[in-house]
């Protein structure tokens, strides 16, 4: 079956723009995830959803940094006044239920802040 | 709060050897434990997890970890290495002892893995 996708797979944005990531999650997975890698380096984990639930937003950086998804399906990262410190590859990955299964990742959406 | 440790940024091995990637963690119960593997310019993918059991766990291209409560570490092994290992490890945790099971799963720093041949 189809896996997380991703869009868009890159994405470059000058400084001060606001940018929007979109991620599908497999289908029937509970849990999603954003996580943030810069090059080469480990997960920074944003924000997690589980179910209807309210989201874990522990990891956003800053305010300005928001996510949400909609129908329990589809989640959107919005990223308004984009900073260069904020290039990076940010990934989703989804799960059957948060922390019993494994997560499953996206191939990622390569921000690029000039 | 549950927290996972990778102690080594970098492993070498020659090609044929056996390999170790270290993890360890720090739960207030018991843990699920899990590793994932990153190869050059693709998606991360789970290698393997731990849940109960047999504390030896085997998974995907012929790794295995070695659950050790005593000394709460997870490290993932392999008998022979391949070049087409070398990739970033990331090993991760989740407390099932928390009573909220919303609850995430946090990742480690990650270790890269240089098979030499």
């Amino acid at each position: 079956g189809a896996g997380v996708s991703q869009s868009p797979s890159n994405k470059v944005t000058e400084k001060g723009k606001d940018v929007e990531l979109r991620c599908d999650p497999i289908s029937g997975h509970t849990a999603l995830y954003w996580y943030r890698q810069s090059l080469g380096q480990g997960l920074e984990f944003l924000i997690y959803f589980q179910g209807n639930s309210a989201p874990d937003k522990s990891g956003l950086p800053s305010d300005r940094f928001s996510a949400e998804r909609t129908g329990g399906s589809v989640s959107t990262l919005t990223i308004q006044r984009t900073q260069q410190e904020d290039s990076a590859v940010y990934l989703c990955a989804s799960s059957l239920l948060a922390g019993l299964y494994e997560q499953y990742f996206g191939p990622g959406t390569r921000l690029t802040v000039t | 709060a549950q927290s996972v440790a990778q102690p080594e940024d970098q492993v070498n091995v020659a090609e044929g050897n056996p390999l170790t990637v270290k993890c360890t963690y720090s739960v207030s119960g018991n843990p699920y434990l899990f590793w994932y593997v990153q190869y050059p310019n693709r998606g991360l993918q789970f290698l393997l997890k731990y849940i109960t059991g047999d504390n030896l766990v085997k998974g995907s291209y012929g790794f295995e970890a070695e659950f050790n409560k005593s000394q709460t570490s997870f490290h993932l092994k392999k008998p022979s290495a391949l070049v087409s290992d070398s990739a970033l490890y990331f090993c991760a945790v989740r407390d099932i002892a928390t009573r909220n099971r919303d609850d995430k799963i946090i990742f480690g720093k990650g270790t890269r893995l240089h098979i030499l041949p």
